[in-house]
This record gives structure tokens, sequence and C-alpha cells, in this order.
């Protein structure tokens, strides 16, 4: 199982761009790179899975390079609702395995 | 996307009770269900596997006595905690694979597991 490294913690404005990046050296080929975001008293919720390159939906988008060591995670014009921890994670999901979550980023969005 | 419930949401008993938590998969059966706990602000544990059918595969360092879990169809895993203590008190989380969507994992909601 990959391990991943995210920043601790973030603080930014409504309405800006947040980037949170996470390294993982020693991902595996069949790994592919998924980002949960998790609120208070709640269970995580998927927000984002790529393989390589870029991936973009509706909340997010997933920026992965070449070497698909790190995974950056960007969070178009954020509101006062983004803040939340996120977590990075790194599995295999062509078959069933488990998940190990790191420590997450706390993202703080102030007004 | 899948749903995964949790029942109860939130739960308060007494020193030395047993208190059982339910996981389903509401529209997708799940072979292979997952156990997290969470302690106020901490990321989540792993605590065990639930395998449909099989004993399930605890992490190093969960009582297998103590957190009892069973997984008697492909919509339900159960965890039981035997003889609850203050230390318990803590949030469980579980999660459920969807073999139609590439083992995707779907979080359930959560319990809150308070011992007095």
């Amino acid at each position: 199982l990959a391990k991943t490294t995210q920043p601790i913690s973030m603080d930014s404005y409504e309405g800006q761009e947040v980037n949170i990046t996470c390294s993982h050296n020693n991902i595996a080929t069949n790994d592919y790179i998924t980002w949960y975001q998790q609120f208070p008293s709640q269970g995580p919720r998927f927000i984002i899975q790529g393989y390589k390159t870029k991936v973009t939906n509706e909340v997010a988008s997933l920026f992965i390079p070449a070497d698909r060591k790190s995974s950056t995670l960007s969070l178009p014009r954020v509101s006062l609702s983004d803040t939340a921890v996120y977590y990075c994670l790194v599995g295999d999901t062509s078959s069933a395995s488990k998940i190990i979550f790191g420590s997450g980023t706390r993202l703080s969005i102030r007004p | 996307g899948a749903v995964v419930s949790q029942h109860p949401s939130w739960v308060i008993c007494k020193s030395g009770t047993s208190v059982k938590i339910e996981c389903r998969s509401l529209d997708f059966q799940a072979t292979t269900m997952f156990w997290y706990r969470q302690f106020p602000k901490q990321s989540l544990m792993l605590m065990a596997t639930s395998n449909e059918g099989s004993k399930a595969t605890y992490e190093q360092g969960v009582e297998k006595d103590k957190f009892l879990i069973n997984h008697a169809s492909l919509t339900l895993s159960t965890l039981t905690v035997t003889s609850a203590h203050p230390e318990d008190s803590s949030f469980y989380i579980c999660s459920a694979e969807d073999r139609r969507s590439s083992y995707e994992q779907y979080f359930g909601p959560g319990t809150r597991l308070t011992v007095t």
C-alpha cells in the first residue's frame, strides 16, 4: 500500500482556487489516486479519482504528473462550505483492497 | 452513486454493556465491507475487513473478541462492541465495495458511540 503525504492544514478565502498536493512516491503501476472529503461527524465522500494526466468533474480537478509520484487536487472558487478534511488515497481498484487513510488536510475557508 | 447506511447514527450506552452497529448497502451487493474508527481530530483507522460468509480480518492491535463482526448477507455487516468501556467511545464508520464500479468504496454516515 502506497503511503501518502499531505499538508496537515491549509487556509484560504471564499472565491479563491485551492490546490492541495499529495505525495505518493511508492505508487504502484495498478494504483489509482482518489480524493475524499469529510465533514465533521460524517463519513468520507468521494470527490474525484484519476490514474494519470488530468481529470475534471463538476466539483474539482485532479492533476497527476507523468511520474505519478504526486497529485494535486484543485478546488475552484471555494466557499465556506468547502471547509472540511481532504484525504488523498492510493490503491488498486481492480481488486478488492483495503484503504488506509493518511492524516488528511484540514482546509479552512474564511469569508 | 451507491448508498451505504448505518444504524444507529448515535448511541449512548453504559460501561460493560454491548452495542451493535449495522452497516447496509442499500442498492448494491457488497461481498466486502470495511469498519473504521475515528477519534476526534484524527484520521480514520481501519479496524477490520468484513467478508460475506467468512471470518473478518482484523488489523493489528484490534481485539477480535471485543469487536465482533458478522457479515451474514451481501447487504449487511454488523459490528458489535462487547463490554464497552469509555475508551471505546468513538465515531465508527463502515464502507462497502461495489464491484460493479471497479471496487469503488462507498462510506456510511457513521455512528457516534458514547460509553458512560
